[in-house]
């Protein structure tokens, strides 16, 4: 089955400890995109990557990393979490980054609550 | 900023049809228009996109308007499995960022 999956689901975590969300996708895709979702907000990007270790920011890059090593995953690094991190984090990929090919699919989300 | 508008909810009865309605005054001649929904619990999944002409897909319609500055996500059979936020969105960048507004918060009455 086509799919992107996250790990973990969800986090409860304090301050300043190191944490990475991994992200992972079996269709073959280039494009892999962070993206977090606060109430009132929308979904908003944080980093995103058109190839393997190609990398670029999103509109809300601060306090993330992200690497791209090999196609199929796209782990988020949070060096060192604050509060303002807690959200729930979507990954998600497409073929490419230009319509047709631009179809995103998205994972089922992982719920970080940093304490 | 999101670059479109849309009401913040809308509510169908189970097997009528639904328009929803999305407003994108400003946009350029190169932008697409993208819908994806979000149901309860899950991440957004894409529904349609188009450019200039009306577009067909299994799951729904899209009617775009003669001028651009408006379109309409036509589910041409609601089911209670629709009920969702639906988000009218601008494709307007190479790195395919996807802009979420606030979306359009669908219930379906049975």
């Amino acid at each position: 089955e086509a799919q992107v999956t996250q790990n973990p689901r969800y986090l409860i975590t304090v301050t300043g400890k190191k944490l990475t969300v991994t992200c992972s996708q079996n269709m073959n895709h280039e494009y892999m995109s962070w993206y977090r979702q606060d109430p009132g907000l929308g979904l908003r990007q944080i980093y995103y990557s058109m190839n393997v270790e190609v990398t670029d920011k999103g509109d809300v890059p601060e306090g993330y990393k992200v690497s791209r090593k090999e196609k199929r995953n796209f782990p988020l690094i949070l060096e060192s979490p604050s509060p303002n991190q807690t959200s729930l984090y979507f990954c998600a990929s497409s073929r490419g980054a230009s319509v047709p090919y631009n179809e995103q699919f998205f994972g089922p989300g992982t719920r970080l609550t940093v304490l | 900023d999101a670059k479109t508008t849309q009401p913040n909810s809308m509510e169908s009865n189970e097997e009528e049809p639904v328009h929803l309605p999305c407003n994108h005054s400003t946009i350029s001649g190169t932008d697409y228009i993208h819908w994806y929904r979000q149901l309860p619990s899950q991440g957004p999944e894409y529904v349609i996109h188009g450019l200039t002409s009306n577009v067909n897909n299994r799951m729904a319609s899209l009617a775009i308007a003669e001028d651009r500055k408006s379109s309409t996500l036509i589910l041409h059979r609601a089911t209670l499995r629709d009920a969702a936020v639906y988000y009218c969105i601008r494709h307007t960048g190479a790195n395919s960022k996807l802009t979420f507004g606030k979306g359009i918060t669908l219930s379906v009455r049975p």
